[in-house]
């Protein structure tokens, strides 16, 4: 079964600082797609990012940009020139290609705050 | 606005008494999810939905039903609610995903904060 792990529970930077969130996950497969999603205190889950598996390029986004390593099944997000929005919980989530329907695989999130 | 609409916002129930979340997006998308959110386990899938007129049971099913009224709506039903079933709920729609090609990401509501005391 395919699993998702973001081994670091809270972090903590300022303002303007770069930090790197970390996210390994498990599966068989040689086809995916991998997903950063921000829910900030609005609890509404925003996506912030995602990877094809079958890119070598990572992906990048403005300020985020992902680190892709498939051999080590790593999958982590760099926010550069932090600012205070970024404050949220991140989920790093999996998905395979499907047919007719559509599964994400979770990880527990890592909760992110900017200092000022 | 465009997106997904899940109602109420907030909700607390007694143990034992039933109720229905509901949840529309205006998409057009064929899949339809609902998840619960509980603290340092990230999101659970609770049942899903294809396309509409089916529906399968995602990885915590147990005390939850749901319904496929149609393309655009997708309703939870906690027929009698227990304590283990405080969470926060979200639903969510996606575009169709075909073989070989490009997954789409999911579109999330704002999320049910329920209460069961």
């Amino acid at each position: 079964a395919q699993t998702v792990t973001q081994s670091q529970p809270e972090m903590s930077v300022q303002e303007a600082e770069t930090v790197t969130l970390s996210c390994t996950y498990d599966t068989s497969e040689n086809n995916y797609y991998l997903f950063w999603y921000k829910q900030p205190p609005s609890r509404q889950m925003i996506l912030v990012i995602r990877q094809e598996a079958y890119k070598q390029q990572n992906a990048t986004e403005n300020r985020f940009s992902v680190n892709f390593q498939k051999a080590a099944k790593s999958f982590s997000l760099k926010i550069s020139d932090s600012q205070l929005g970024d404050t949220a919980m991140y989920f790093c989530a999996f998905s395979e290609t499907m047919d007719s329907n559509y599964q994400l695989i979770w990880g527990a999130g890592t909760k992110l705050i900017i200092k000022p | 606005n465009a997106g997904v609409t899940q109602t109420p916002k907030f909700q607390v129930l007694k143990t034992g008494q039933s109720m229905t979340l509901q949840c529309a997006q205006d998409m057009n998308h064929n899949s339809m999810y609902w998840y619960r959110q509980d603290p340092g386990m990230g999101l659970r899938l609770i049942y899903y939905s294809a396309s509409e007129g089916t529906t399968d049971k995602g990885e915590v099913p147990n005390g939850y039903n749901v319904s496929r009224l149609n393309k655009r709506e997708f309703s939870l039903r906690l027929e009698s609610a227990a304590p283990s079933q405080t969470s926060v709920y979200f639903c969510a729609s996606s575009g169709p995903a075909y073989r070989g090609t490009m997954n789409t990401e999911a579109f999330f509501g704002q999320g049910t904060r329920l209460t069961v005391v």
